[in-house]
């Protein structure tokens, strides 16, 4: 069992479109991330999230934090082709003295022209 | 800026065969870690190293083994490789301080056991 769960896994759709992505847990974190990434390459962080109903806008993406601090989503309006990459959450978890860098099984993106 | 650089890119092994994956950073992290990435399975850890001179276990440990040999440079070793271990392997670093800091990922080496 996955400490982070994304729905959905795969994700198809056409420009123009909007869509929502969403990274569950049963455990309370202090902040989350949301990292993209391309073929080829190593995920890139796009976001921090850290306070409870927090929402965050980067251009055409809108992260919001779950209220109680267990879940996230990522909403995008307008989607493009550029757009096209795997979507992970991720979550840091205290492991004794140190943090463990935890991620979900991510969401594939893929926009049509 | 070079930040997080893994080596080899690409590599094919034989069943039983050992290799030492490679990744440095220049960032000057104390945090560094080891993932594997299998289609549908996200990133999962196999080792981590909180500073200089400590490692750790993560999720899926069992047929690897690392080194911190100093600030810089954090090595994976497959000591007798299986194709289960066929796979993309991820290095990435990031500062120890805060629960909200940001992880620098290598590029990935793809790995393949035949």
């Amino acid at each position: 069992t996955q400490l982070l769960e994304q729905s959905p896994q795969f994700l198809s759709i056409q420009e123009g479109e909007n869509l929502t992505v969403y990274c569950n847990s049963s455990s309370v974190f202090s902040s989350l991330q949301w990292y993209r990434q391309e073929p080829g390459e190593g995920p890139v962080l796009l976001v921090t999230v850290v306070t409870g109903g927090e929402v965050k806008k980067l251009k055409r993406l809108t992260f919001q934090f779950g209220d109680a601090r267990k879940d996230s989503s990522l909403h995008i309006t307008a989607a493009q082709p550029g757009d096209t990459g795997l979507y992970l959450c991720a979550a840091t978890r205290l492991s004794g003295s140190a943090r463990q860098l935890t991620f979900g099984s991510g969401t594939q993106l893929t926009v049509l022209p | 800026n070079a930040g997080v650089t893994q080596t080899p890119k690409f590599q094919v092994l034989k069943t039983g065969q050992s290799m030492t994956l490679q990744c440095a950073q220049d960032m000057n992290h104390n945090s560094m870690y080891w993932y594997r990435q299998d289609p549908g399975m996200g990133l999962r850890l196999i080792y981590y190293s909180a500073s200089e001179g400590t490692t750790d276990k993560g999720e899926v440990p069992n047929g690897y083994n690392v080194s911190r040999l100093n600030k810089r440079e954090f090595s994976l070793r497959l000591e007798s490789a299986a194709p289960s271990q066929t796979s993309v392997y991820f290095c990435a670093s990031s500062w120890r301080g805060s629960m909200n800091t940001e992880a620098f990922f290598g590029q990935g080496t793809r790995l393949t056991v035949v």
